[in-house]
């Protein structure tokens, strides 16, 4: 089975720049999405295609991609983004939908 | 405004159905490309996806739990329902209820539901 990998944690301080990669074979033609899940809360969307900001999701969360790997990059860290992210992704044959581990971002 | 919101039983015997509804409002699924998915998640564990329903009745799931899943919808209710057979322990968790958006043809979710936490035990 199609799998995404994650870093099971990023830590950071406040005002730093955190930085989260998913990698996966299928990657390089597939977009990439990534979830922002605070604990007790369900997932939201703050990166879709690859890059793109849903509005009311702050500026200093961006996203981009390199061969089999995206990266989620949240500049100036601040302590409401302690949460987990997950990537997303499709497998082209289904269209079937594919989850990465989480990244438990940890603000110092 | 969309919403989306997951009922059904907190608490399941092993080997029994789980029967989980979404019911859904600031959308409908008669209108061309829209949907419903649901997507799982084991306590202190990962996002699984498991199912989509779209407009046209076409239906995707999981591969590694297909056989053991079915996904309907009743337009006139705003109702999705997903029915998962042979409940096992290991199938503990929260389910989540989203509507999905596109790029291309390949999903991704927009809108949660606040999820329901199935508790599978004798």
């Amino acid at each position: 089975s199609y799998e995404l990998t994650q870093p099971p944690s990023v830590s950071v301080s406040p005002g730093q720049t955190a930085r989260i990669t998913c990698s996966g074979d299928a990657l390089p033609s597939q977009y990439g999405f990534w979830y922002q899940q605070r604990p007790g809360q369900a997932p939201v969307l703050v990166i879709y295609t690859d890059s793109e900001r849903p509005s009311g999701i702050p500026e200093r969360f961006s996203g981009s991609r390199s061969g089999t790997t995206v990266t989620l990059t949240i500049s100036g860290v601040q302590a409401e983004d302690e949460a987990d992210y997950y990537c997303q992704s499709t497998v082209s044959s289904g269209p079937y939908v594919v989850f990465g581990g989480g990244t438990k971002l940890t603000v110092l | 405004q969309i919403t989306l919101m997951e009922s059904g039983p907190t608490l399941v015997k092993p080997t029994q159905t789980l029967t989980l509804t979404c019911t859904f409002s600031g959308f409908s699924l008669t209108t061309n490309g829209v949907g419903v998915g649901w997507i799982r998640q084991p306590p202190g564990k990962a996002l699984e996806w498991l199912a989509l329903i779209y407009w046209d009745d076409d239906k995707r799931y999981s591969p590694s739990l297909k056989s053991r899943l079915t996904i309907t919808k009743d337009t006139s209710k705003n109702q999705v329902v997903l029915t998962m057979t042979n409940m096992d322990p290991v199938d503990t968790g929260t389910y989540y209820c989203a509507r999905p958006l596109y790029s291309g043809n390949y999903p991704y979710f927009d809108y949660w539901g606040q999820g329901t936490l199935v508790t599978v035990s004798s």
